[in-house]
């Protein structure tokens, strides 16, 4: 079974320019969460999808930030326009819908490294 | 805001040695999950022991789960220096849609020593 796909895998920008990540879920996962890590920091979530749709998107800066997985496959994450404090690791996880009888957890992508300077 | 906080933040010990990790929380969960981290690298899932299991194992991994406390702790025994990682605890919780939240918390850095 193929992993979840993120790119790149690294980028570094100048503050103020924008930045696009993309994220491929494993097939039939239905779920697709972005996660930002700061350095020496736990992930924190940004967006849920279930399929084309936004379940979660609270902690989402949306004067910034903005996500979509326009067919329920694909998603892209977008910060416009970036600043210092955007620096970190974002990660893509999926998993399938109906996880209460198993035992998996979420599947992470090795996620995209921004630096912002 | 993060739900789990582990403790310690960073543990040393030497190969063969055991690692216990402990992960505290906040709010009534669903199940509560480890992931490990290398360097650079992305989260992988460990185990995952449900709010009605006290106890699981696999491999040399051994987790415990109190909800009367809402703690858990992860046990490595006979760590290797491969063992080397972040390890983090993360909290499935259902919010008020459809769709589970998994929260993190800040993660122990284990280093073991050949």
């Amino acid at each position: 079974e193929a992993g979840v796909a993120q790119s790149p895998r690294y980028k570094i920008i100048e503050k103020r320019q924008s930045v696009a990540f993309w994220c491929n879920p494993i097939s039939g996962h239905a779920t697709l969460y972005w996660y930002q890590q700061i350095l020496g920091q736990g992930p924190k979530l940004l967006i849920q999808f279930q399929n084309n749709g936004v379940v979660d998107d609270s902690q989402l800066p949306k004067d910034r930030f903005s996500a979509e997985r326009l067919k329920g496959v694909d998603s892209t994450l977008k910060i416009q326009p970036a600043k210092l404090e955007d620096s970190a690791v974002y990660l893509c996880a999926s998993s399938p819908i109906q996880r209460s009888l198993t035992n998996y957890g979420y599947t992470f992508g090795s996620g995209t490294r921004l630096t912002v300077v | 805001s993060q739900q789990g906080e582990e403790d310690p933040q960073a543990l040393s010990i030497q190969e063969g040695e055991n690692a216990t990790m402990n992960c505290s929380y906040k709010t009534s969960i669903n199940n509560l999950q480890w992931y490990r981290q290398n360097s650079g690298r992305g989260l992988v899932h460990l185990i995952l022991i449900r709010s009605n299991e006290r106890e699981k194992h696999s491999g040399r991994l051994r987790v415990t789960l109190d909800t009367s406390k809402k703690s858990s702790s992860l046990l490595i025994t006979a760590s290797r220096a491969a063992d080397t990682a972040s390890y983090f605890c993360a909290t499935e919780r259902p919010p008020a849609n459809a769709g589970n939240m998994l929260t993190f918390g800040g993660g122990t850095r284990l280093m073991v020593k050949p």
